[in-house]
């Protein structure tokens, strides 16, 4: 069965643009959360969606969005990107709720804003 | 105070040495304990889950869980060069009306052959 697939790979933006980046969760996985990484740290929690809503939202600003779709695939949209956006970012899914499940990630999207 | 806080290492070990790798937390919330094994550039792969004090065992690898005391361990035995990789422990527990996924900062390993 196919893991967790996360596009693109590695992605280079200057100051001011836009990005989405896009994961596709394990088949049958209901739940998916996204979380960013900085070089050194352990990952920070960004979003959880379950059964297509919102279920949590870490401390991040509102320029930071995502969806999750029909398929449950999912989407992260950062706005005005910023030099210390620049991380690794990763997309993690469950078969049902995180809390009853444990989560599988993604090989993470390396996003660089220069 | 973080949350969870966990020694960032780096931890340097010859091959076939017995590895601890330690976190400790301050929110009582926490229900279920974690160990992520995460090589370079790439995501994190779940190693150990746990939900409940004592211990578990997965092979060379043994999760310990103290609530009392707001500490978890992970041990590794006989340490291979493959295990050389940086280990995230991840706590969950109920907070502002959801589940949500805490983890510590990563101590990285480097079994030497």
């Amino acid at each position: 069965d196919a893991g967790v697939t996360q596009s693109p790979t590695h992605l280079i933006k200057t100051r001011g643009q836009h990005v989405t980046l896009r994961c596709s969760p394990i088949s049958g996985h209901k739940s998916v959360s996204w979380y960013q990484q900085v070089l050194g740290q352990g990952p920070q929690f960004i979003f959880q969606y379950y059964e297509k809503e919102e279920r949590g939202r870490g401390n991040f600003p509102d320029r930071f969005s995502a969806r999750q779709f029909p398929n449950y695939s999912s989407e992260l949209n950062v706005n005005a990107l910023l030099l210390g956006d620049s991380a690794l970012y990763l997309c993690a899914s469950s078969l049902e709720s995180p809390d009853r499940d444990t989560q599988y990630f993604g090989p993470g999207t390396r996003l660089t804003v220069l | 105070q973080k949350e969870v806080e966990q020694d960032p290492g780096p931890l340097s070990v010859p091959e076939g040495a017995i590895v601890s790798l330690n976190c400790t937390y301050s929110n009582s919330a926490f229900q279920y304990f974690m160990w992520y094994r995460q090589y370079s550039r790439k995501g994190p792969e779940l190693l150990m889950y746990t939900y409940s004090s004592g211990n578990k065992e997965d092979g060379r690898f043994t999760a310990q869980v103290d609530k009392s005391s707001k500490y978890i361990s992970l041990f590794i035995r006989d340490s291979q060069p493959s295990d050389s990789a940086t280990y995230l422990c991840a706590m969950s527990g109920y907070s502002g009306g959801y589940q949500k996924v805490t983890f510590g900062t990563g101590t990285k390993l480097q079994v030497i052959p």
